[in-house]
């Protein structure tokens, strides 16, 4: 059965460097996107990415982040500069269509922690 | 906002007792619900949704009706497993991209 994956599953990283999460979509699916879930906490919405562009961004989503589909497979998470408050477990998802009712597909996450 | 609020855990139950996991929601409209759960060591899958009033969703013996006067959808089983045992999310997408989720309820089902 197809599946979102995702890597690496955990990584550990200083404050302030950089960190790309990265994402393999399921191959048909037109919409991308990326949630957070900070220990004990709920799960967040911080991206949707349709057309090679991004449709929807939360408020959490400021200039330290950044996504990318470089080569048609890849869907990327940049974080610039991260800080300790990042530390998290970030989860890429994919959906056919961008419709209210259709499902979404999860990867197993990535955790991030910063040290 | 939209919002969604769920009962907070652990739930702790023997096998084939009955599940009731309390889901509300604050949303203008007619919102589609969802509940997503998560085993141990895997992503979110996607367990049942109902997309307007009165729908019944249901899925390996799971159930939630979309209550639109009480702005509910609970999750209930009448028959827990000890494979049932995971976090399960409620959410909601209404006129966004984006779902929203609750806090997460785990389950844990002793033998």
């Amino acid at each position: 059965e197809p599946e979102v994956t995702q890597t690496p599953s955990h990584q550990v990283t200083q404050m302030g460097q950089e960190v790309i999460l990265r994402c393999v979509p399921i191959s048909n699916h037109l919409y991308f996107y990326w949630y957070r879930q900070i220990l004990g906490q709920k799960v967040e919405f911080l991206v949707s990415f349709y057309n090679n562009e991004i449709s929807e961004k939360s408020e959490i989503f400021d200039d330290q982040f950044s996504v990318e589909r470089p080569d048609g497979s890849n869907f990327t998470l940049k974080i610039r500069s991260t800080k300790l408050e990042d530390s998290a477990m970030y989860f890429c998802a994919s959906s056919p269509s961008g419709g209210l009712t259709g499902e979404l597909f999860f990867g197993e996450g990535s955790r991030l922690t910063v040290l | 906002g939209d919002s969604v609020t769920q009962m907070e855990g652990p739930v702790t139950l023997s096998e084939e007792a009955f599940l009731t996991i309390n889901c509300t929601y604050t949303a203008t409209g007619y919102p589609s619900l969802f509940w997503y759960v998560q085993y141990p060591g895997e992503g979110l899958q996607l367990l049942l949704k109902a997309t307007k009033a009165d729908d019944k969703g249901s899925n390996k013996g799971f159930e939630a009706t979309y209550r639109k006067e009480t702005t509910s959808f609970h999750l209930e089983k009448g028959s827990v497993q000890v494979s049932d045992s995971a976090v399960y999310f409620c959410a909601l997408r209404h006129s966004s991209y984006k779902l929203i989720f609750g806090s997460g309820t785990r389950l844990l089902v002793r033998p």
